[in-house]
């Protein structure tokens, strides 16, 4: 069975403070793996999609990585309104298009 | 351009009653995903419909059902509503690859 592992559960930093925020993953075969970004009470904005092992996509602050079981999303000097949610999830080819979501990790940056 | 909505915001119900939710997908995507996020568990897969047929369902029961319109519009269906159906409903569309959501339909059973 499918599973994605998100860690740690909720994270506060200081405005400036760089982190890195871990998905682990086991899929029978990775079709892709997702990054999203969600604000209390929204729906999850796209971030990033990465394909295969060695991967790396970069978005202003953030840059997600791939590996063979597990991703990172990096954020470097994250700001207050960086501050959400973010979702990883996994699509299995065997399971059509359907994406498998950890749980989140929950961040928080103060000034 | 327009991205994925959904109606009603909001929705109260109370056990035992249908509540119907819909959604209009990005201009040229024909799949349509819907998915639960109640509270505590994350989100959930529930039903993709691509071309007007469903293609996937999850680990729900026969009464979440949906279909999807003409115009790849698609409308989500619960029957004999229970309390724990109480969450977020987000349906996302996509034409490959990357799935948008929309804002979600709170429903809330009572």
């Amino acid at each position: 069975e499918d599973q994605v592992t998100q860690s740690p559960e909720a994270l506060r930093l200081q405005e400036g403070e760089s982190s890195s925020l871990n998905c682990s993953y086991t899929v029978s075969g990775l079709r892709g793996l997702f990054w999203y970004r969600q604000d209390p009470g929204k729906g999850p904005e796209f971030l990033f999609t990465l394909y295969s092992a060695g991967e790396e996509k970069e978005k202003e602050r953030l840059k997600a990585t791939l590996t063979k079981k597990e991703s990172f999303l990096h954020i470097t000097a994250p700001k207050p309104e960086d501050s959400a949610t973010y979702l990883c999830a996994v699509q299995a080819w065997d399971s059509g298009y359907a994406l498998n979501f950890g749980k989140g990790t929950s961040l928080l940056v103060t000034p | 351009e327009a991205g994925v909505t959904q109606s009603p915001t909001h929705l109260i119900k109370t056990r035992g009653q249908q509540a119907t939710l819909r959604c209009s997908p990005i201009s040229g995507h024909t799949s349509v995903y819907w998915y639960q996020q109640a509270l505590g568990l994350g989100l959930q897969f529930l039903l993709w419909y691509d071309e007007g047929e469903e293609r996937n369902r999850g680990n729900f029961p026969p009464r979440f059902s949906g279909r999807q319109f003409p115009n790849y519009s698609s409308e989500l269906n619960v029957n004999a509503l229970e309390l724990e159906d109480s969450a977020l409903y987000l349906c996302a569309s996509s034409f490959a690859g990357e799935q948008f959501f929309g804002p979600g339909t709170r429903l809330t059973v009572l």
